[in-house]
Order: C-alpha cells, then structure tokens, then sequence
C-alpha cells in the first residue's frame, strides 16, 4: 500500500551511462516532482509536474529528463552520467487544495552512484 | 529570495524530555506554509507539521508542535516526551503561496537530533 515508491532503490554505475528512476504514486494527486539530496543532506527541488505539464524545471542540466505518462507516474531519465550526479533522489507528490496546504509525501529515494 | 535557516547541526536530548529545533525563515510574501520533515536513518521523508502564515493558532500532531512568530519569523518544532525512535534528521521547509505560484518546497539544512536513554 505504498503511497509514493520509487524504483530502483539502489542505482550503482558508470560515468557516462544513461539511467532512469521511475516513481508512482497511488494518493490521486495531480502534482509529482522530484528532488535532489546531496551528500551534505541538502535537499533542493528538480522538477515539478502538474497533470502531466512541466511547471517547475530548476535550472537542472538538460542531461536530466522527466517525464510523465499520466497523473500518478514521473519518471526521472539522465543522460551521460557525471560523478557529480551521485545523490538521493526523492520524488514527492501532492494535491492541489488551495490554500497552500499542499503536503508533499515523499518517496523512498533513490540512492544512486556514479563510478 | 525565500531562505530557511537550520542553526543547529545536531542536538542530543534524554530520552522522555522535550527538545526545540530551530528554523527561522526568509520570505517577502505574506502567504506562506511552514511545514516540518523527518528523515530517519532508513533515509525516507516523513512528513510531520505544517503551519500556514495566516494560521492564527500553533499547529500540534501528537507530541510534534510548531512555535509559530510570525514576527521574529521563526518557526520551531517542539518534540514533546522523546522517544528513541525520534532520533533522526529533521528539515524545516517553505512554500510561498502567492497566486500561481509553484508548489517547490525550499529546505533547511537539516538539524541531527539523536536521543539519548
């Protein structure tokens, strides 16, 4: 009954390759995004997708390519891995109820890296 | 620009005592949601508090409260009767609620908080 799972958990490879991480949600929510955590913690958003529509894309590299199939899936592609690249990656997903009191719910993360 | 500032990397607290983690925030729009995460050693996100900048009470969860001053701009959590399993990474976060206006979540730094029996 996982409301936001992530796969893979573990992404172990090699500079240059080519990896996707695939997210789900089951909440019925129309807005997903994926964030980035360092190896300091630090957690900062990527993108963010509202009924499929690109909304937010913070000045990620264009190695880094989300898309989403329908409401409840954003997938994350990245092109020519860099070692820079080794991070968690947290996709979230919440629901438009005005207000502002939209509470992202987090993935798992994915841990991925890049050797 | 919206800025959230953790000021403690890490904090120890006896078991069954309460602990207040701090973060003050950085914003110049009026509307705005304070929302607190915890991030245990298993490395997931959980959400756990959140306050709204026109919220006129304290929000509360359990033993989870938020110490809302809007003027000092502060919004601390307060963790009520610790328990071993609050040890753990907690982020303080922000959103601006302005009209159309992204959903992106600004984070602290995050603050190490670990029980101690």
């Amino acid at each position: 009954d996982t409301a936001v799972s992530q796969t893979p958990k573990y992404l172990v490879t090699q500079m240059g390759n080519d990896k996707s991480i695939k997210c789900e949600q089951n909440l019925g929510h129309d807005t997903m995004y994926w964030y980035k955590q360092d190896s300091k913690k630090f957690l900062k958003i990527m993108f963010s997708y509202n009924n499929k529509e690109l909304i937010i894309n913070e000045t990620v590299p264009n190695r880094f390519s989300p898309k989403s199939p329908d409401k409840a899936h954003l997938n994350l592609h990245i092109n020519s891995l860099e070692l820079g690249d080794s991070a968690v990656y947290f996709c979230a997903s919440s629901q438009q109820v005005g207000g502002g009191k939209e509470t992202q719910y987090f993935g798992p993360g994915t841990r991925l890296l890049v050797l | 620009a919206q800025k959230i500032t953790q000021t403690q990397p890490g904090m120890f607290v006896q078991e069954k005592e309460a602990v207040t983690l701090d973060c003050t925030y950085d914003t110049s729009d009026p509307s705005y949601g304070l929302f607190w995460y915890k991030q245990p050693s298993s490395g997931e996100m959980i959400f756990l508090i959140y306050q709204g900048s026109y919220d006129q009470q304290n929000a509360t969860e359990g033993r989870y409260s938020l110490n809302f001053q809007k003027a000092r701009k502060s919004a601390n959590l307060v963790i009520s009767a610790s328990q071993l399993g609050d040890s753990a990474m907690y982020f303080c976060a922000m959103r601006e609620l302005r009209g159309g206006a992204t959903n992106k979540l600004i984070f602290g730094t995050g603050t190490l908080l670990a029980v101690q029996p």
